[in-house]
């Protein structure tokens, strides 16, 4: 079946750090991959994505490059801002269909401070 | 641009009773999942419809049920309810063109149970 691991939060970082968070992924075939951004209080928004192997998802400073080798989507942003804080989950979608679901990780909560 | 829409966006409901929720896809998209966010806790899928039938369908109890309608709109029934089933409930549509388009979420309905 299809699984998505992250890496286990809170992370904090002070303003303007680099961030990464880990996303590893196990799915039959080619999955398509995301990842979504929650704010407190608020939906999941989807923040980038990538639909095949090598490609990079990126918006809004944060990056993700589709590593089919190593089954992974790790999430990358150069300098973080405190308007970054939110809980983030790496999803994928996998190609059983028009209507297949989201199997999403268990989110990794980003706290940054000034 | 046109989102998702949920109503309410909080429910307050006593044990054993029951609880309508409503959802709106976005213009278009003809297809509708049901997620469950616990606290803390990333989304479980329920049950999705496409072109008014049954998709896929997850952990979703035998006292929850849902129908999407001929203006693509769906409802979630929830009966007997228990204080497990507080939680954030998020309906999410996506538009035919299989695995590769994400999916967009609503902000969610609230249910707490008493």
């Amino acid at each position: 079946g299809n699984s998505v691991t992250q890496m286990e939060g809170p992370v904090t970082l002070s303003e303007e750090a680099f961030l990464t968070i880990n996303c590893t992924y196990t799915a039959t075939g080619y999955p398509s991959l995301f990842w979504y951004v929650q704010y407190p209080g608020e939906g999941l928004q989807l923040l980038l994505k990538a639909t095949k192997a090598d490609d990079k998802g990126s918006n809004k400073g944060f990056e993700a490059t589709y590593r089919k080798e190593t089954t992974s989507f790790h999430l990358e942003k150069g300098s973080v801002q405190v308007s970054d804080s939110a809980v983030y989950f790496c999803a994928l979608r996998n190609n059983t269909g028009t209507a297949s679901k989201l199997t999403f990780g268990t989110g990794t909560r980003l706290q940054v401070t000034l | 641009a046109a989102g998702v829409i949920q109503s309410p966006r909080h429910l307050i409901k006593e044990k054993r009773e029951t609880a309508t929720l409503k959802c709106y896809p976005i213009p278009r998209h003809d297809t509708v999942y049901w997620y469950q966010q616990g606290p803390g806790q990333d989304p479980q899928f329920l049950i999705s419809f496409y072109e008014k039938m049954q998709s896929d369908k997850g952990s979703i109890p035998d006292r929850f049920s849902a129908q999407q309608f001929s203006d693509y709109h769906s409802e979630l029934n929830m009966s007997s309810l228990e204080l497990g089933d507080s939680a954030l409930y998020f309906c999410a549509s996506s538009q035919r063109g299989g695995y590769n388009s994400p999916l967009h979420f609503g902000n969610g309905t609230r249910l707490t149970v008493t």
